[in-house]
């Protein structure tokens, strides 16, 4: 029972590079979340999922995207990465939803370093 | 939920020492309080959830306490450990809405 996996762990992109943030999750639960944490600032919600097929804004969503390929997976898109963006990005998932007593299961994060 | 606050921001105590810290929180539209504790390189874990005005939760050396109408929250560890070394989260919730602290980051020196 791996919990909520993340990868890659590190990667450093180039101004205007995009990429992909995989998070995968093998404990049946419905919500998943992505999150930005900054220095001397508490996570910040990026977009959730709470459910497959549907996803919603969080935050700070601009300049990503996200997809909720099946229950399991919930990955982060960098289009057009920005210096901005250099951050440590989490995952986390929860059974129910976002809000109420639903406890947040959280990934090991990616740290990204935009050029 | 719009402003979480913690409070100190950082400390450092000696092994043995008792401590505590404060989150306070808007009381309007509240649900529930979490506190995660989150070691430097791991992922945010799980402490407590409270939903009560009141309400106590225990777990071995470490406590909390919640005052909805106030809107604060107190995390007590008895006699800290080295182990207890790391920052320290709380996260009220709406019913539809989570906002994270910025954290207490605790060190405990040998």
């Amino acid at each position: 029972n791996a919990g909520v996996t993340q990868t890659p762990k590190f990667q450093v992109l180039k101004t205007g590079q995009s990429m992909t943030l995989q998070c995968a999750q093998d404990m049946n639960h419905n919500s998943m979340y992505w999150y930005r944490q900054d220095p001397g600032m508490g996570l910040r919600l990026i977009y959730y999922s709470a459910s497959e097929g549907t996803t919603d804004k969080g935050e700070v969503p601009n300049g990503y995207n996200v997809s909720r390929l099946n229950k399991r997976e919930f990955s982060l898109r960098l289009e057009s990465a920005a210096p901005s963006q250099t951050s440590v990005y989490f995952c986390a998932s929860s059974e129910q939803g976002l809000g109420g007593t639903d406890t947040q299961y959280f990934g090991p994060g990616t740290r990204l370093t935009v050029l | 939920i719009l402003n979480v606050e913690q409070s100190p921001q950082s400390l450092h105590v000696q092994e043995g020492d008792s401590t505590n810290f404060t989150c306070s929180f808007p009381s309007s539209n509240f649900y529930a309080l979490h506190w995660y504790r989150w070691e430097t390189a791991k992922s945010p874990e799980a402490l407590f959830v409270m939903t009560l005005n009141g309400d106590e939760k225990k777990k071995g050396r470490i406590s909390a306490t919640l005052n909805t109408k106030e809107g604060y929250s107190y995390l007590y560890i008895k006699g800290s450990q080295p182990e207890d070394s790391a920052t320290y989260l709380c996260a009220p919730t709406s019913y539809d809405k989570v906002i994270f602290g910025p954290g207490t980051s605790l060190s405990v020196i040998p």
